[in-house]
């Protein structure tokens, strides 16, 4: 059974309009959540996170948004460039014994048409 | 500087053979993880290390991987008479602590190497 979600297996943007990368989980215990992108041939890159204690992080032209009653987060990427187009993976952990362990979506491939 | 390095890139083997894949991590990072990336999902955890112990190795799919990390930075994850459902892009991460300031700082964030793509044929 999945815990995190990402229901979107790709999504297309026009150059300068917004991207809205959208993921769900299940678990309750999730405290932390964690954005990556990842070009082909690389490993994930931590882009952004957010715990469970706020709702909004905003770093640049990323925003990570958490709504916890439909646990429910999504990256917002304003405004969306070429170099964005990457698999973007959503991710989560829990603490205590989950407090290392990154829970994975599946991803979701953006690509950014210029 | 440097980030996570790992070695060999590629590693084409046959059925039932012996594999070793090595992690060097990011210099100072006290933790490093095991992930396998399976094609069309996302990173699924193997193993953890807080220094040279394994301080979690639930994620280990069966007694035929093992990984270890004896001076406390590189690490190699073994995988012994592979079969060909253990081919998949196995990543290694490491961060400078866990669960610390989880509600501020970002010093347990995972680092990320480029991953071993395995082809067991």
């Amino acid at each position: 059974d999945q815990q995190v979600k990402q229901n979107s297996p790709s999504l297309s943007v026009q150059e300068g309009r917004i991207s809205i990368l959208n993921c769900d989980y299940t678990n309750s215990m999730f405290d932390y959540f964690l954005w990556y992108k990842k070009y082909p041939a690389e490993g994930p890159t931590f882009l952004i996170s957010i715990s469970s204690i706020k709702d909004k992080n905003e770093d640049g032209r990323f925003t990570v948004f958490l709504n916890k009653s439909a646990k429910h987060l999504s990256l917002h990427i304003v405004p969306s460039q070429p170099g964005d187009s990457a698999v973007y993976f959503c991710a989560a952990k829990g603490p205590g014994a989950g407090s290392y362990q990154l829970t994975f979506g599946k991803g979701t491939k953006l690509s950014v048409i210029p | 500087g440097a980030g996570v390095s790992q070695t060999p890139s590629n590693k084409v083997t046959e059925k039932g053979k012996y594999v070793e894949l090595r992690c060097d991590p990011i210099s100072g990072h006290t933790a490093l993880y095991w992930y396998r990336q399976s094609l069309g999902q996302g990173p699924e955890f193997l193993i953890y290390f807080q220094g040279t112990g394994a301080a979690d190795d639930s994620g280990l799919p069966n007694d035929r991987f093992f990984a270890v990390r004896p001076e406390g930075s590189v690490s190699t994850l073994k995988i012994q008479r592979t079969e060909r459902g253990d081919s998949a892009v196995y990543l290694c991460a490491s961060s400078q602590t866990t669960n610390a300031f989880r509600h501020g700082a970002s010093t347990d964030t995972q680092y990320f190497g480029p991953g071993t793509r395995l082809t067991v044929l």
